[in-house]
């Protein structure tokens, strides 16, 4: 099993593109998540979702989209990017309920310029 | 939100030497799970310990849990230059499974 895989690893882009950041998953997990590692912040949630077809907002959704047609795939989309979202975004899956672990990807690192 | 704050900041220490990072939560959890994370990669589940357990072990890891003090500790013995990674506290409250709230993390370096 490849596990999370994100694609890009890294990418640059100027103020006012969009993007969007791909994940995958093949553990069958209904659970997927998006989160933003920034310096002396620890991880923040940005949305994630319990399953195909349901999506939720985190703790700082604004400026992200995000849709779940598969129960593989969970794509963040950048409308129009921001400096403030310069970042490493990581994605991460589990199976579902309180005790089930997440499994992250090795993450995008993001710089817009 | 309920984020959790870990301390210390950063340690350092010699292989052969015991580590331990704590960690303080907020409100009520389901419980609190423990990650690594190696320089450039995705963090790696370590250990979950559930909100009615107070200590668990895993090979060289044994996490404690105080939820009267709503604090947790992680001790990783003998340690390894292998060790050598940031360490995350996650709790796991609220009624929202999987929404989990990271502390800022441990940066554990140790020597060989």
């Amino acid at each position: 099993n490849a596990g999370v895989t994100q694609t890009p690893k890294f990418q640059v882009l100027k103020t006012g593109q969009s993007m969007t950041l791909q994940c995958a998953q093949d553990m069958n997990h209904e659970y997927m998540s998006w989160y933003r590692q920034d310096p002396g912040m620890g991880l923040r949630l940005i949305h994630y979702s319990v399953g195909a077809g349901i999506t939720d907002q985190g703790e700082v959704p604004n400026g992200y989209n995000v849709s779940r047609s598969t129960t593989e795939d969970f794509p963040l989309r950048l409308l129009s990017a921001a400096p403030s979202q310069t970042s490493v975004y990581f994605c991460a899956s589990s199976f579902g309920g309180f005790n089930s672990p997440l499994h992250f990807g090795n993450g995008t690192r993001l710089t817009v310029t | 939100s309920q984020q959790g704050e870990e301390d210390p900041q950063a340690l350092s220490i010699q292989e052969g030497e015991n580590a331990t990072m704590n960690c303080s939560y907020k409100t009520s959890i389901n419980n609190l799970q423990w990650y690594r994370q190696n320089s450039g990669r995705g963090l790696v589940h370590l250990i979950l310990i559930r909100s009615n357990e107070r200590e668990k072990h895993s090979g060289r890891l044994r996490v404690t849990l105080d939820t009267s003090k709503k604090s947790s500790s992680l001790l990783i013995t003998a340690s390894r230059a292998a060790d050598t990674a940031s360490y995350f506290c996650a709790d796991a409250g609220g009624t929202s499974y999987g929404k989990l709230t990271f502390g800022q993390g441990t940066i554990l370096t140790v020597h060989p």
